[in-house]
């Protein structure tokens, strides 16, 4: 049983399209996460979202929206999309803001944007 | 200057070496620092964790910290094929913000 998964696992799209990444983790955690991971490993932190409730919001462009219609649920919206979103994007969840030992990450959504 | 700065590689080891890998960072108000291992097209795992100086032993593996110096290394000994992955330092404060190292990729030779 996976803990954390997204779909899809690669997505394949065109400049200026729209496209969405799903999350979904079963652990009974209450915080959410989005990581991005560029070509060079570097890992960086978009979002994070406690109950349902926004409490990070990185310097990210405002084509990127999530969205937590519940604990167990972390979707990433991203408009207009450019070449330089091509990235590997990792949702990870937590039980507890304060619980930093304590991530689980998804296997990651490969983006290709051409 | 990046908050958390990591050596860069790749590094590539006889199977059975000794491996330090190492990180340093700016920022003092983190206090907690891990080690994370990722295999190729997997997620970051958790490895080793530690918020006190001194070393933290789990196995073959052995987390290093020196606060005084915003000093932290991972060390694997005997190190394994199975050990070949990229290995990302990341720490944090009291607002649980994970900052990542920008990983380096490990190769252990058969």
């Amino acid at each position: 049983d996976t803990a954390v998964s997204q779909t899809p696992k690669y997505l394949v799209t065109q400049m200026g399209n729209d496209k969405s990444i799903k999350c979904e983790q079963n652990l009974g955690h209450d915080t959410m996460y989005w990581y991005k991971q560029d070509s060079k490993k570097f890992l960086k932190i978009m979002f994070s979202y406690n109950n349902k409730e926004l409490i990070i919001n990185e310097t990210v462009p405002n084509r990127f929206s999530p969205k937590s219609p519940d604990k167990a649920h972390l979707n990433l919206h991203i408009n207009s999309l450019e070449l330089g979103d091509s990235a590997v994007y990792f949702c990870a969840s937590s039980q507890g803001v304060g619980r930093v030992y304590g991530y689980t990450f998804g296997s990651g959504t490969r983006l290709t944007v051409v | 200057q990046k908050e958390v700065e990591q050596d860069p590689g790749p590094l590539s080891v006889p199977e059975g070496a000794i491996v330090s890998l190492n990180c340093t960072y700016s920022n003092s108000a983190f206090q907690y620092f891990m080690w994370y291992r990722q295999y190729s097209r997997k997620g970051p795992e958790l490895l080793m964790y530690t918020y006190s100086s001194g070393n933290k032993e789990d196995g073959r593996f052995t987390a290093q910290v020196d606060k005084s110096s915003k000093y932290i290394s991972l060390f694997i000994r005997d190190s394994q094929p199975s050990d070949s992955a990229t290995y990302l330092c990341a720490m944090a404060g009291a607002n649980s913000k994970l900052t990542f190292g920008k990983g380096i990729t490990l190769s252990v030779r058969p």
